[in-house]
């Protein structure tokens, strides 16, 4: 069965860095369409970012563009979430997930998610 | 941004009954429309997509309908398995938005 595995998450400082990476089993990710989605524990789901699996074209939420960066290594079958000027209100676990299709279509398999805290 | 609403948030319900959840988009999705299952400690699952369509291997007594602003998702028969957390999220358009999630649980 496919399995998403994320990685990178952790405590970091408001204006810190942080990279999560997110890993395959069965499955390609060079051409898949996988997006970041982010949950604040006990609160609702709330998309980051997505990567094309097309053209590898990124889209990215007002709330974390110009601070989050969404990028794939073809060749170790990675996909990565680049943080930035990471504030308090980015703690959250942040999921991988991969779309049944290309981009705009839902989400067939989700990772189990890893935690990022911001605080000092 | 296309807001989802779900109702209710929460519903408390016995084995065996029918179980109606219901969400509204603030703007027309079409039928670019997904429903979300979430239990603890386990990964977000794909029950419902393209508002009617079972993902592969979803039991028969989930059901989804719906298009444009209301959708539903019918589960028919509850099982015990089925006490969680469900989700809905349009895909019609960026952002991606989900609803705030309907919890049932056991009565």
């Amino acid at each position: 069965d496919v399995q998403l595995v994320e990685s990178g998450g952790g405590l970091v400082q408001p204006g810190g860095s942080l990279r999560l990476s997110c890993a395959a089993s069965e499955l390609n990710l060079k051409s898949s369409a996988i997006s970041w989605v982010r949950q604040v524990p006990g609160r609702g789901l709330e998309w980051a970012s997505t990567i094309s699996g097309t053209d590898d074209s990124t889209y990215h939420a007002e709330s974390v563009k110009g601070r989050f960066t969404i990028s794939r290594d073809k060749f170790k079958n990675m996909v990565y979430l680049q943080m930035n000027s990471l504030r308090a209100e980015d703690t959250a676990v942040y999921y991988c997930a991969k779309h049944l299709y290309n981009i705009l279509t839902a989400i067939g398999h989700w990772g189990q998610g890893t935690l990022v805290t911001v605080s000092s | 941004e296309i807001v989802m609403t779900q109702s209710p948030a929460t519903l408390s319900v016995s084995p065996g009954e029918r179980v109606t959840l219901s969400c509204r988009a603030s703007q027309s999705v079409s039928n670019n429309f997904a429903w979300y299952q979430q239990k603890p400690g386990r990964a977000y699952r794909l029950l419902i997509y393209d508002a009617a369509i079972r993902a592969t291997g979803i039991p028969a007594r989930f059901s989804g309908s719906g298009s444009g602003t209301e959708f539903t998702l019918t589960i028919s028969s509850l099982q015990s398995e089925d006490f969680a957390v469900y989700y809905c999220q349009q895909y019609d358009n960026w952002p991606l938005t989900f609803g705030g999630g309907t919890k049932v649980e056991i009565k």
